[in-house]
């Protein structure tokens, strides 16, 4: 059974970086990509950009490029995504997502206040 | 960056058809094919189909996805109160190197 946990709720001040974290359970976790989608209220969902867990290389939408970094650590099968210059476009759920989409974290609302 | 071109509503009665359409380009939709979730409101995205008709163990034959050329449609048959929800198309974009997205449908059962 995939699994996957990520880290709670963050509130933030404009110009702050957050750092998500998503601890999957129960897969290969260095076998398939890991994708970061944001869910910005009355928007839909949005891709950010994907991990490729077994090398740590990442390819990030141009939206974000420059702020924003995804990184894993392969002995605890956790990816994280930090996105820096934080403003008010950026509050949303942020949500992991494994495969192609296929298994979903619960998702971290991120508010920037 | 482009994203893909979906209607944002559609409304059809209890136990009627709905049709959703999902247009990009040559690209996207129409090189690979498209991907379709469906989000309940307070609750991560789920996988009805990839591959354009292909279902994830435990989706409902009710979901049925197809294309032609650069749109993707999903059709939901059978309308029930529980298919309630946001639904949205994705696709890899080749010129981009990245995932795009449908705008999202919400979809009404009257």
């Amino acid at each position: 059974q995939v699994q996957m946990l990520q880290s709670g709720a963050e509130v933030k001040e404009p110009g702050a970086s957050v750092n998500v974290s998503c601890r999957t359970y129960g897969y290969a976790f260095t076998s398939y990509y890991m994708h970061w989608v944001r869910l910005a209220p009355g928007q839909g969902l949005e891709w950010m950009g994907r991990i490729n867990p077994k090398t740590g290389g990442a390819d990030y939408a141009q939206k974000f490029q420059g702020r924003l970094t995804m990184s894993r650590d392969t002995s605890t099968t956790t990816a994280y995504m930090e996105l820096s210059g934080l403003t008010s476009d950026d509050s949303a759920v942020y949500y992991c997502a494994f495969v192609t989409f296929d298994y979903w974290g619960q998702g971290t609302v991120v508010t920037v206040s | 960056q482009a994203g893909l071109t979906q209607p944002p509503s559609v409304s059809k009665a209890l136990r009627q058809t709905a049709t959703i359409t999902c247009t990009g380009n040559t690209n996207n939709v129409g090189n690979q094919g498209a991907l379709w979730l469906q989000q309940h409101q307070g609750h991560p995205p789920k996988l009805l189909s990839y591959r354009n008709n292909n279902r994830p163990s435990g989706i409902s034959e009710k979901f049925a996805a197809s294309r032609s050329g650069n749109t993707a449609s999903l059709t939901i048959t059978g309308l029930q109160p529980e298919d309630e929800a946001d639904y949205y198309c994705s696709a890899w974009d080749n010129s981009l190197s990245a995932w795009v997205f449908g705008g999202g449908t919400k979809v009404t059962v009257l």
